[in-house]
């Protein structure tokens, strides 16, 4: 069955870097995907890609199976839930049960 | 653009009875998905719909579940009858032709089952 891992929480303080760790069995799946969810907000892309890259405080690493999502000098508002999705070639998303990030001030 | 829209955004209703959910998705948007987030499995495809015909609804949970989209522009959920565990967010996503890059999320419906 296709199925996406990530840890269920990670905790950090502020300015600390967080890191996200996330890995797959989707068959054909190339690309991740990661998103962040406030509750009660649609779930926003803040990455993506079949290669390693960057926007803004967001780095996200690429290997065929398994992603990295780097949240740097973290702060106390960056607290939510963060999904992680592979992407297979008919571009459906399976995503992960979310990683929930503490942040103590 | 406003964006994918779901209605409503909170709904509480009492078990055996029977729920909509509502979804526009962006204009021009070709492919429609319903998820449903639950603390437990995070967010799970229930289904999705391309140019408004189901391709896939194997993440239906059972046959109390149903979606239909009979417009470019409008899309239900609907469950019959309701259970306390179908109490979770639902959310409903669009996206434009073959590209993945494109997906938007509604902000979803809360449903409570009592």
């Amino acid at each position: 069955k296709d199925q996406v891992f990530q840890p269920s929480t990670v905790a950090s303080s502020e300015g600390a870097v967080v890191e996200i760790f996330c890995n797959h069995s989707v068959s054909n799946a190339y690309n991740f995907f990661w998103y962040l969810h406030f509750p009660g907000c649609a779930p926003r892309l803040l990455v993506k890609g079949s290669k390693p890259s960057q926007q803004g405080r967001y780095n996200m690493t690429y290997e065929r199976f398994s992603s990295s999502l780097l949240i740097l000098q973290v702060r106390e508002a960056d607290a939510a839930v963060y999904y992680c999705a592979a992407c297979s070639n008919d571009y459906k998303l399976s995503f992960g049960a979310g990683t929930t990030v503490t942040v103590r001030a | 653009d406003a964006g994918v829209i779901q209605s409503p955004r909170h709904e509480v209703t009492e078990m055996g009875q029977e729920v909509t959910l509502r979804c526009k998705p962006i204009s021009g948007h070709d492919y429609l998905f319903w998820y449903r987030q639950t603390m437990m499995r995070g967010l799970e495809l229930l289904i999705y719909f391309n140019n408004n015909v189901p391709i896939d609804d194997s993440g239906m949970p059972e046959d109390r579940f149903s979606a239909k989209m009979p417009n470019a522009s409008f899309s239900t959920l609907k469950i019959q009858p309701s259970e306390p565990r179908d109490s979770a967010v639902y959310f409903c996503a669009s996206r434009a032709g073959q590209g993945a890059y494109g997906y938007t999320f509604g902000s979803g419906t809360r449903l409570t089952v009592v």
